[in-house]
């Protein structure tokens, strides 16, 4: 009931396609919900985050989608780039415990 | 500034050898501190959290330890590593009693 489903694993788009990573999760206490960004030998980096009460949220050509029926949330990358490729991971957290359950991650490569 | 130091950058060290990485972070008091260790194409695994100074949660039993001697230093210690310890070390705090969790740029540890 602590996990965070993500997929797909790894991702290919061409140039200015908008690649789709999604997530799902079980614990209905879960209030938060985060998008990292991660390059190679870096720490992740915050992205995008949500929480439930709304269905959606926009942070330039970043867009989390949520679907608080389904337990699912989903990052859509628009007019992506080749400087996205990178590993991007969602996360699930509720305010009453200080941790945060990460997905799998999904590696995303866009090609020039 | 609210940077967060880890070092070393990267780290060699012989199975059976002790262990110390350092986290410090700037800024805002009381922060929320955390250890996770990424192996490598994989996700991230949280290690130990911390609420405030000499206050230690332990997520996984393994042959680490975690001490905060001061408000905004975390240590990841070992007495004797395993060649599994080989990964990559993330510090990450948040603001305050704030959800979001940010990374530092991460420790390297192999073990040979």
């Amino acid at each position: 009931q602590q996990q965070v489903k993500q997929s797909p694993q790894s991702l290919i788009v061409q140039k200015g396609g908008i690649p789709i990573i999604n997530c799902a999760y079980e614990n209905t206490a879960f209030d938060y919900f985060p998008w990292y960004q991660q390059f190679p030998g870096k720490g992740p980096a915050l992205l995008i985050a949500i929480r439930p009460d709304v269905s959606e949220k926009k942070e330039g050509r970043f867009t989390i989608s949520f679907n608080k029926s389904a337990k699912q949330f989903s990052l859509h990358i628009m007019d992506s780039q080749p400087g996205d490729s990178a590993t991007y991971f969602c996360a699930a957290s509720d305010s009453g415990t200080y941790k945060y359950i990460f997905g799998t991650g999904t590696r995303l490569k866009v090609l020039a | 500034s609210q940077t967060i130091h880890q070092w070393p950058a990267t780290l060699v060290q012989p199975v059976g050898s002790p262990l110390s990485l350092e986290c410090t972070v700037e800024g805002t008091s009381n922060p929320n501190l955390y250890w996770y260790r990424q192996a490598a194409g994989r996700g991230l695994q949280l290690l130990f959290y911390s609420v405030g100074i000499g206050q230690i949660s332990s997520e996984v039993p393994q042959n680490l330890s975690a001490s905060r001697p001061q408000d905004r230093q975390f240590i990841l210690s070992s007495k004797k590593l395993l060649l599994s310890d080989s990964g990559f070390y993330l510090c990450a705090r948040t603001w305050g009693s704030g959800e979001t969790q940010y990374f530092g740029p991460g420790t390297r540890l192999l073990v040979l």
